[in-house]
């Protein structure tokens, strides 16, 4: 009954550092998404897949970089990880046909 | 980007007490979906919307599409410790086939001890 999982759930890094935040869901969904929550703002949405071997920028890609390896995961990329990119970061998929997400525990980045 | 304006953003309530809270938009909207995020874990479906005038109710929550098409309303009767958290709404524009979601920003539920 896993759903959407997330690693790692926390994560501290120094800026410049890079890392990946890992995703997979076993919900057979074709369409999974990044968001990013900072105070007040809601979930903003970083970028998404609408199937195996596509990806398309959201509202606020820029420092990120995704990789749809399969249908179960996509990752997410900072390459050079910057101090406003401190976030809480889910990853989430969507049922087929319908606009219902199911999201991840999130993961917890702070970059000092 | 399009915004959904959501409020309160916060809120103190003693236990017991019946809680409101709302979305608006100048845009219309085709589905209303409500999410609430406890602490620590990433936000979980409530409530899902999807004809305007439609009121649905999930124990003590209740939520309504507004029949304007530009807002929903979440109602939560007797609040309990529990329902502290914070609340998104979240709506498909009428015009959208690709199922993206606008999000409001939250209304984050605190109770008074």
């Amino acid at each position: 009954n896993a759903g959407v999982t997330q690693t790692p759930k926390f994560q501290v890094l120094k800026t410049g550092q890079s890392m990946t935040l890992q995703c997979a869901q076993d919900m057979n969904h074709n369409s999974m998404y990044w968001y990013r929550q900072d105070p007040g703002m809601g979930l903003r949405l970083i970028y998404y897949s609408a199937s195996e071997g596509t990806t398309d920028k959201g509202e606020v890609p820029n420092g990120y970089n995704v990789s749809r390896l399969n249908k179960r995961e996509f990752s997410l990329r900072l390459e050079s990880a910057a101090p406003s990119q401190t976030s809480v970061y889910f990853c989430a998929s969507r049922i087929d046909g319908g606009n219902i997400q199911y999201f991840g525990a999130g993961t917890r980045l702070s970059v000092l | 980007g399009q915004q959904l304006n959501q409020s309160p953003q916060s809120m103190f309530i003693q236990e017991g007490e019946d809680v409101s809270m709302n979305c608006t938009s100048s845009s219309i909207f085709n589905t209303w979906l409500w999410y609430k995020q406890d602490p620590g874990e990433g936000p979980v479906l409530l409530i899902a919307l999807y004809k305007a005038g439609e009121l649905t109710s999930n124990g003590r929550l209740t939520a309504q599409f507004g029949i304007t098409r530009k807002d929903s309303f979440l109602n939560i009767s007797a609040s309990i410790p529990s329902d502290v958290g914070i609340y998104f709404c979240a709506g498909q524009l009428s015009q959208d086939s690709n199922y993206q979601l606008i999000w409001g920003a939250g209304t984050k539920l605190i109770i008074k001890p």
